[in-house]
């Protein structure tokens, strides 16, 4: 049974750093892999998305890679700025079922 | 941008009335889901639905949920007697195709029983 798992659960940078949010999962027979935002009482926006033959996805300032092998990704978010506070999500569609499987997230609070 | 729309935002509830869910996907999708997010917990699938008919349902989608795509734009979750339990935020998203595109999200229904 895939399961997803994102750490750290919370997490509190200054404004203007980099930074790195990681999710794993345990089954590697995935079709793709997405990236998500959340913010408090709304919907989830896509943010990326990777294919299983993809290593990485670039938008922005987001930088997604994806190591299939070792069922691992990360999110990259560069020059973080307040109005990056949200939480993010990982999702991964399971080869077999095409359910999208997801992580608990990471919530992120970018202080000014 | 084409969007997944979700109506209403918010509906508030007495346990043991029906509720409908409304949800417009994008026009061209052929792929249909229903997600629920109990507060402060991760997001779950509850079904999918391809071809008029659904193709996978997790055990939270009992005897108590349906769905119908009524029309050529619609497609409705239905709770037909609501528990507390069922407090959550249902979000509706629809793709493209089975796996490989992106899954595209409405803004979400939270839903309150009381």
């Amino acid at each position: 049974k895939q399961e997803v798992t994102q750490i750290p659960a919370a997490l509190s940078v200054p404004e203007g750093e980099n930074l790195v949010l990681n999710c794993s999962f345990t089954d590697s027979a995935i079709y793709n892999l997405q990236w998500f935002r959340q913010d408090p009482g709304k919907g989830l926006t896509s943010l990326l998305l990777i294919q299983s033959s993809q290593r990485e996805q670039t938008s922005g300032r987001l930088n997604a890679s994806l190591d299939k092998s070792s069922g691992r990704s990360t999110l990259y978010i560069a020059a973080s700025q307040p109005g990056d506070s949200a939480t993010y999500l990982c999702a991964v569609t399971s080869r077999g079922n095409y359910q999208l499987i997801w992580g608990a997230g990471t919530k992120l609070i970018i202080k000014p | 941008e084409p969007e997944v729309t979700q109506t209403p935002s918010h509906q508030v509830t007495q346990m043991g009335q029906e509720v409908i869910l409304r949800c417009v996907p994008i026009s061209n999708h052929l792929y249909f889901y229903w997600y629920r997010q109990i507060l402060g917990q991760k997001v779950e699938f509850l079904v999918s639905f391809y071809n008029n008919e659904i193709s996978e349902k997790s055990e939270i989608f009992d005897d108590q949920f349906s769905v119908e795509r009524p029309d050529g734009s619609n497609f409705t979750l239905k709770i037909r007697s609501t528990k507390l339990e069922d407090s959550a935020m249902y979000f509706c998203a629809s793709r493209g195709d089975m796996g490989e595109s992106a899954l595209h999200f409405g803004n979400g229904t939270r839903l309150t029983v009381t």
